[in-house]
């Protein structure tokens, strides 16, 4: 079974609108931490944002956000007022227990347009 | 810039040569972890290093692949008799020595082997 699961191999958003990337994970340890990756065609992978999975609150780094909805495992990745800059692959990943691998999902590719 | 610095960034080389990846860490981070990412795809996990000590490999590090971090700080990544399925990106992420919420990619290594 597929750990982390990124279900939109491609979206588009228009300059200035929100854009919700999705993503669901399946995990039966109580303790993870789910990360958030942009991959610009130039290939570095840029950390965004993270959630722990005892978080209250969902995490908010500037434009991102993470819609975090434990019960449903699910971590949503929210980006406002989108820029032509935004265009790039992004990665869910998770990070369970005491373990020290990242698994990642396959990835959404954005594309931001005028 | 992340900090964590990977060279070459391209490597081209003929079937059955040996190549070798650096991996330069962002100062005072104790983890060090290499990922291959092949094309459509997330990265996937080789192995992880705390200080010089490698205490975890995946099942894709086959034995053609080694790898190394003397002295706990630039780790290498050397891959045998190469072949064509080698030809991936590699990635190199680090963290600090206490499991966190923040894991830093360099720019990763481009192989294509031809």
């Amino acid at each position: 079974a597929q750990k982390i699961t990124q279900t939109q191999p491609g979206m588009f958003v228009q300059e200035k609108e929100a854009v919700t990337l999705d993503c669901t994970y399946d995990t039966s340890d109580p303790s993870y931490g789910l990360f958030w990756y942009k991959q610009p065609s130039s290939g570095e992978m840029i950390f965004l944002i993270y959630q722990g999975s005892y978080d209250q609150q969902n995490a908010t780094e500037g434009r991102y956000s993470l819609n975090f909805q434990k019960a449903r495992k699910s971590a949503n990745l929210v980006i406002s007022a989108s820029q032509l800059g935004d265009s790039a692959m992004y990665f869910c990943a998770m990070r369970e227990g005491r373990g020290n691998k990242l698994t990642f999902g396959t990835g959404t590719q954005l594309k931001v347009e005028l | 810039d992340t900090g964590v610095s990977q060279n070459p960034r391209h490597k081209i080389t003929k079937r059955g040569q040996n190549v070798t990846f650096r991996c330069d860490p962002i100062s005072e981070h104790n983890r060090l972890y290499w990922y291959r990412q092949t094309l459509g795809q997330g990265p996937e996990f080789l192995t992880y290093f705390q200080n010089e000590a490698q205490l975890e490999k995946s099942r894709l590090l086959s034995d053609r692949f080694s790898a190394e971090r003397p002295k706990g700080s630039f780790s290498t990544l050397e891959i045998q008799r190469t072949e064509q399925g080698d030809s991936a990106m590699y990635l190199c992420a680090t963290e600090t020595g206490v499991r966190g919420n923040t894991i830093y990619f360099g720019e990763g290594s481009w192989l294509t082997v031809v």
